[in-house]
C-alpha cells in the first residue's frame, strides 16, 4: 500500500515552454502532498506544501508564478513549471501523507528528471 | 538558524560489517527524526521513525538511536549487503503539515 506516482519520469522542452508534472496517490487519500527539487548530489529541497481545495504554501525563494501548483483531489497534485529555463532542469519529487497525524511518513513519487535546452 | 547535518558524504564498508551513518542537528527540538533511503534516479523510502521519547527502534538489521541531549540520531545497519549501498537521509520535522527538512544523506557503498 502508500503507492505514489509520477508522470512523466522524464521530459526534455525547449525553453520558454510549460511542463506539467502529474502526482497521484493511488491507493490513498492525501491532503496534504509535498513537492520537491534536487540537484545532483543535493538534499532534498522543498519547494511547496500543497493542500487539496486550498492554495499551496511556497517556501522562501520558490516564485510561485513561476511553479503553479494544483491539488484538485485527494488523490491529484500538479505541478506546472512556466516558461521552463535551462536552470530549471532537475529532478522533481513530490511526496504525500495519508491522512493528518503529525508523525506520518512521506511517501515519495518515483521523480521527474527535467531537462530544459 | 536550524541545521541538519550527515557527517560525510561517503561511507564504504566490506559486506557482513556494521555500517553507522550520523544525523547531527542544530537549533532544533524535534518531537520526532525519520530516515530514508534514496536510490539513484530514485524518489526515497521511508525506513523508520523515532520519536523524543524513544532511545532505540529496530527494524530487521536496521537500529536507530535518537539522543536529544547531543542532538544526534545514528542508524545502524548489521550484517551489511551489497543491496544495502544507497544514499540515507535523515529528515527531521519542520513546521506545520508534517513538513519535513532533509540532510544531505550519506552514500553508503557494500563492497562483496
Amino acid at each position: 500500500g502508500a503507492v505514489v506516482s509520477q508522470h512523466p519520469s522524464w521530459v526534455i522542452c525547449k525553453s520558454g515552454t510549460s511542463v506539467k508534472i502529474e502526482c497521484r496517490s493511488l491507493d490513498f487519500q492525501a491532503t496534504t502532498m509535498f513537492w520537491y527539487r534536487q540537484f545532483p548530489k543535493q538534499s532534498l529541497m522543498l519547494m511547496a506544501t500543497s493542500n487539496e481545495g486550498s492554495k499551496a504554501t511556497y517556501e522562501q525563494g520558490v516564485e510561485k508564478d513561476k511553479f503553479l501548483i494544483n491539488h484538485a483531489s485527494l488523490t491529484l497534485s500538479t505541478l506546472t513549471v512556466t516558461s521552463a529555463h535551462p536552470e530549471d532542469s532537475s529532478f522533481y519529487i513530490c511526496s504525500a501523507i495519508p491522512g493528518t497525524s503529525g508523525y506520518n511518513e512521506q511517501f515519495f513519487g518515483p521523480g521527474t528528471r527535467l531537462t530544459v535546452l | 538558524s536550524q541545521k541538519i547535518e550527515q557527517n560525510s558524504e561517503a561511507l564504504n564498508i566490506q559486506e557482513g560489517k556494521t555500517a553507522t551513518l550520523t544525523c547531527n542537528y542544530t537549533n532544533y527540538s524535534p518531537a520526532y527524526l525519520q530516515w530514508y533511503r534514496q536510490d539513484p534516479g530514485r524518489g526515497p523510502v521511508f525506513l523508520l521513525l523515532i520519536r523524543e521519547n524513544e532511545k532505540e527502534k529496530r527494524k530487521e538489521r536496521l537500529k536507530v538511536t535518537f539522543d536529544t541531549t547531543l542532538k544526534q540520531s545514528l542508524f545502524h545497519i548489521t550484517a551489511s549487503q551489497p543491496a544495502d549501498s544507497a544514499t540515507y537521509l535523515c529528515a527531521l520535522p519542520t513546521g506545520a503539515n508534517s513538513k519535513l527538512t532533509f540532510g544531505k544523506g550519506i552514500t553508503l557503498s557494500v563492497r562483496p
